[in-house]
C-alpha cells in the first residue's frame, strides 16, 4: 500500500562518473514516467513507459541517459558519464492508466561535483 | 510546442492575506491540474479541471479554468503558513499522457 519510492534519495557523483536510480512505482501501476527539475524548475518530462515497453523517450537529453523497466515494475534510470549539468532531482511519477492521475516520489537529488 | 507560464514566481504574504496564481498558455489543454510541492518530496495533486469555465473549491482553494482552457488560477483565501510551498500547475501533453509544467510559484506565508 505504499506510495512511489525512489533510491537513493540522494547521491553525489564525480563529472565522468555512471549512475543509476530506481524507482518503485505503486503495484499494479501500468504506466511509470520519469522526470527532471532543475533547481528552481518546474519538472520536464524525461521518458514514459507502459508495462515493459518504452513508449516516448523523446524527453531524455542525451544519448547518456538511458531508462529500462525491463519486468514492467521496478525502473532504472542510468546516466553515464554525468556532466555538471545533469545535477537535478529526478522524479518518478506511477500511474494506473496512461491518463490516469500520476503519483511521484520523492525524488532522488543528483549533485555531479 | 506546448508551454505553461506561471506568475508571480515567487510571493512572500503575511498570514490571514489572499493571493492567486495565474497559468497562462497559447495552447489548449483538455485539462489542468495543479499540485503543492514541499521541499525534499515530489509534487502532489491539489485539483484537475477538465471544463473550460470550471470552478473548483478545496477549503480555502479556489481554482479557476478559462472559458478558452488555455489558462488557469488558483485563488487562497486567508493564507497560513501551513500553505507555504511550490504551487504548480500542469497540463496533459499530446503524445503519451506525460505532464507539462509550468515552472512553478514559491509561496512564502509568514506568521
Amino acid at each position: 500500500g505504499a506510495g512511489v519510492s525512489q533510491s537513493p534519495r540522494y547521491k553525489v557523483a564525480k563529472r565522468g562518473q555512471d549512475v543509476a536510480l530506481r524507482c518503485d512505482p505503486i503495484s499494479g501501476h501500468v504506466s511509470l514516467f520519469w522526470y527532471q527539475q532543475a533547481l528552481g524548475q518546474g519538472p520536464e518530462f524525461l521518458t514514459y513507459f507502459q508495462n515493459e515497453a518504452q513508449l516516448d523517450k523523446s524527453g531524455l537529453p542525451s544519448d547518456r541517459f538511458f531508462a529500462e523497466r525491463p519486468e514492467g515494475s521496478v525502473s532504472t534510470l542510468k546516466i553515464q558519464r554525468t556532466q555538471q549539468e545533469d545535477s537535478a532531482v529526478y522524479l518518478c511519477a506511477s500511474s494506473f492508466l496512461r491518463s490516469g492521475e500520476q503519483f511521484f516520489g520523492p525524488g532522488t537529488r543528483l549533485t555531479v561535483l | 510546442t506546448q508551454l505553461l507560464e506561471q506568475s508571480p514566481q515567487f510571493l512572500s504574504i503575511q498570514e490571514g492575506e489572499n493571493l492567486t496564481v495565474y497559468c497562462n498558455s497559447s495552447s489548449v489543454f483538455s485539462s489542468l491540474q495543479w499540485y503543492r510541492q514541499e521541499p525534499g518530496e515530489g509534487p502532489v495533486l491539489l485539483v484537475t479541471v477538465v471544463t473550460g469555465g470550471e470552478v473548483k473549491k478545496l477549503k480555502r482553494l479556489t481554482f479557476q479554468f478559462g472559458d478558452a482552457r488555455k489558462d488557469s488560477s488558483l485563488h487562497i483565501t486567508a493564507a497560513q503558513p501551513g500553505d507555504t510551498g511550490l504551487y504548480l500547475c500542469a497540463g496533459v501533453g499530446r503524445s503519451q499522457g506525460n505532464l507539462i509544467f509550468g515552472k512553478g510559484t514559491k509561496l512564502s506565508v509568514k506568521p
